[in-house]
């Protein structure tokens, strides 16, 4: 089976850098997407890695490690609408979509 | 980008009736579409997968006459509760995938539906 594990809950300064950590166990995969949701919204892509390392993207990056199933999203110079909920996802062997109980990220002034 | 729609955005209904929620593409062809729901201070979870022309897949636990779903063109699913309860009372999401791409999905702005 699947298992996907983030934290539930995490806080963070305006202008800090948070880490928010994911993993997972899965007999197939084929990539791991982290999504932004705001509340009452649909989540919006963030990022999607299929091999190791670190990707980046303006103030967001995404690691992964395939063999240690862990993979993180970095958000840095953090601002106040980054309050959201951040959602890990893989992408299993049918090409579905698991997804993660999603971590509420509250940014403080 | 890839475009994704969904009407209405919100809707009240009584116990009893049904509801139908469109999904479109509007800039690709979705040969596969995803439903989800998500009830508060919850993750996403998938009801049904549809490909175009054929009938959808749903998860364990979702009922099939219940949630009927159409996909009946590669750009329109749609999704009718039928005699919703409050119990049913739920947002829910559409996602899209485009024809030869099996990684991204993309999602719709989803439906609030509160059943009274």
């Amino acid at each position: 089976g699947q298992n996907i594990d983030q934290p539930t809950e995490m806080t963070a300064t305006e202008g800090a850098i948070v880490q928010i950590n994911c993993t997972y166990q899965t007999s197939g995969f084929n990539g791991l997407f982290w999504y932004q949701q705001h509340a009452g919204e649909a989540p919006t892509f963030l990022s999607y890695n299929v091999l190791d390392g670190l990707e980046e993207k303006g103030r967001f990056s995404s690691f992964l490690s395939r063999s240690k199933g862990y993979s993180y999203l970095l958000l840095k110079e953090l601002k106040l609408k980054d309050s959201a909920s951040y959602l890990c996802a893989l992408l299993d062997s049918n090409y579905q979509l698991i997804w993660g109980a999603g971590t509420k990220l509250i940014i403080k002034p | 980008g890839a475009v994704v729609s969904q009407h209405p955005s919100w809707v009240i209904c009584k116990s009893g009736t049904s509801v139908k929620i469109e999904c479109r593409s509007l800039d690709f062809q979705a040969t596969t579409m995803f439903w989800y729901r998500q009830f508060p201070k919850q993750s996403l979870m998938l009801m049904a997968t549809s490909n175009e022309g054929s009938k959808a897949t749903y998860e364990q636990g979702v009922e099939k006459d219940k949630f009927l779903i159409n996909h009946a063109s590669l750009t329109l699913s749609t999704l009718t509760v039928t005699s919703a309860h409050p119990e049913d009372s739920s947002f829910y999401i559409c996602s899209a995938r485009e024809g030869g791409q099996v990684e991204e999905q993309f999602f719709g702005p989803g439906t609030r539906l509160t059943v009274l």
